[in-house]
Formats: C-alpha cells, sequence, structure tokens
C-alpha cells in the first residue's frame, strides 16, 4: 500500500501568517491527492481534491500544489477558524485509500 | 442536501462484535461507493475499506481483513460495518464517508465527501 507521510506534525503561527504542509507518498500518484481539514471533535471536511481543485464553498486562501509523491497545502492569510488538523489522503490506488498521519495547526 | 447519518454510541465487551450502520439520503445510493474510517482518541485517521453501493464489492485494508465485514442495503440506502473480536485498541470513533468522484479529463478522481457524524465504540470489560 502506498504510505503518505506529512509534515511537520504539528505547528503554530499567528492570524494573517501564511503556512505550508507538506505530503509526500511512497510512490508515484500522478495527483490524485486529497486535503482534509479535522476541527475537534468533527468530521473531517474536503478542502481540495486532485491535488489542486478547491472544493466549492471552501475559501481561496486555501490551495493545494504537486504532483508524483511530494505535495504541499498552503492556506494564506491564516484566520483564526483555520485552527484544525489536516490530512492528506492519497486516491491514486482506489479503492484502498490511505491518509497521512495528520498537522495540528494552532493558531498563536 | 447529500446526508450521511450513523448510529448511536456503543459500549463493548472485549470479544464481542459491533455493528455501525450509516444511513444516506439525498442521492441515488447505488451509484456510490462508501468508505469507513477509523480513529482512535487523539490519533490520526486510519482507512477500514471500502463497499460498492452498487454490486456489494469490497476492499478492505489488510490490517481488518478476516475481523470486519461491509455491507449495504440498497432498500434503505443503509451501509454497516462489523468490526468482530474487539479490544481494547477499537476504542475509537468510526466515520462513513461516501466516495464521491469526478472526471478531470479522462482521469476520475475520488474523495470522501460528505462524511457522517461519527460513532464512538468504547470496548472495554
Amino acid at each position: 500500500d502506498t504510505q503518505m507521510t506529512q509534515s511537520p506534525s504539528s505547528l503554530s503561527a499567528s492570524v494573517g501568517d501564511r503556512i505550508t504542509i507538506t505530503c509526500r507518498s511512497s510512490q508515484t500518484i500522478n495527483n490524485y491527492l486529497n486535503w482534509y481539514q479535522q476541527k475537534p471533535g468533527k468530521a473531517p471536511k474536503l478542502l481540495i481534491y486532485a491535488a489542486s481543485t478547491l472544493q466549492s464553498g471552501v475559501p481561496s486562501r486555501f490551495s493545494g500544489s504537486g504532483s508524483g509523491t511530494d505535495f504541499t497545502l498552503t492556506i494564506n492569510s491564516l484566520q483564526p477558524e483555520d485552527c484544525a488538523t489536516y490530512y492528506c489522503q492519497q486516491s491514486y490506488d482506489t479503492p484502498r485509500y490511505t491518509f497521512g498521519q495528520g498537522t495540528k495547526l494552532e493558531i498563536k | 442536501q447529500v446526508h450521511l447519518v450513523q448510529s448511536g454510541p456503543e459500549v463493548k465487551k472485549p470479544g464481542a462484535s459491533v455493528k455501525v450502520s450509516c444511513k444516506a439520503s439525498g442521492y441515488s445510493f447505488d451509484n456510490y461507493g462508501i468508505s469507513w474510517v477509523r480513529q482512535a482518541p487523539g490519533q490520526g485517521l486510519e482507512w477500514m475499506g471500502w463497499i460498492s453501493a452498487y454490486n456489494g464489492d469490497t476492499n478492505y485494508a489488510q490490517q481488518f481483513q478476516g475481523r470486519v465485514t461491509m455491507t449495504t442495503d440498497t432498500s434503505t440506502s443503509t451501509a454497516y460495518m462489523e468490526l468482530r473480536s474487539l479490544r481494547s485498541e477499537d476504542t475509537a470513533v468510526f466515520y462513513c464517508a461516501r466516495v464521491s468522484f469526478n472526471f478531470i479529463g479522462v482521469f476520475q478522481y475520488n474523495w470522501f465527501d460528505p462524511w457522517g457524524q461519527g460513532t464512538l465504540v468504547t470496548v472495554s470489560s
């Protein structure tokens, strides 16, 4: 199975900052990469699919990039409500899916 | 509006089984697959498996093979996940999610959306 590795595991940033989370796959997955946001006590929410396509309704400060094995999620102009844990997920091995271990984002 | 509503919390003893339901509404149930995800307390998301609501085909993560069974009832638009031989490490929130898809060019992309609200299963003697 394709393994997904995220970094960092956690980070702290201030309102208005720009942050980047990295996700690396153990084998090439082209652009079959999704990003989710999960807030405490809530189900995950889809942010981005196909590595860079923003899900409807997701603020444009979120963006994704990458292809092959290396991917990034960028949040521009951080807002307090962006405090959450972010997960990448590969869908290349459909119908087998794997998640990264998550990146916990704290707002200072 | 597309919704997945899961059954309520469960408390089970080690060695027992649990069956969690996930009722879909707002879309044609048999046009999509359903995946199940486990999240232990304070831990990340762990994909458990997938079932086609169209024909019942399944694909399970290796770590759950032999212990999990996923089924669907198209007459009630409900998916089920049964986990057997429960141990304390299975204490977790279990989520169902619709495997949505779209085409970009000729390529199909899949993702999980929406998700159910989650079902807490506590395994304790």
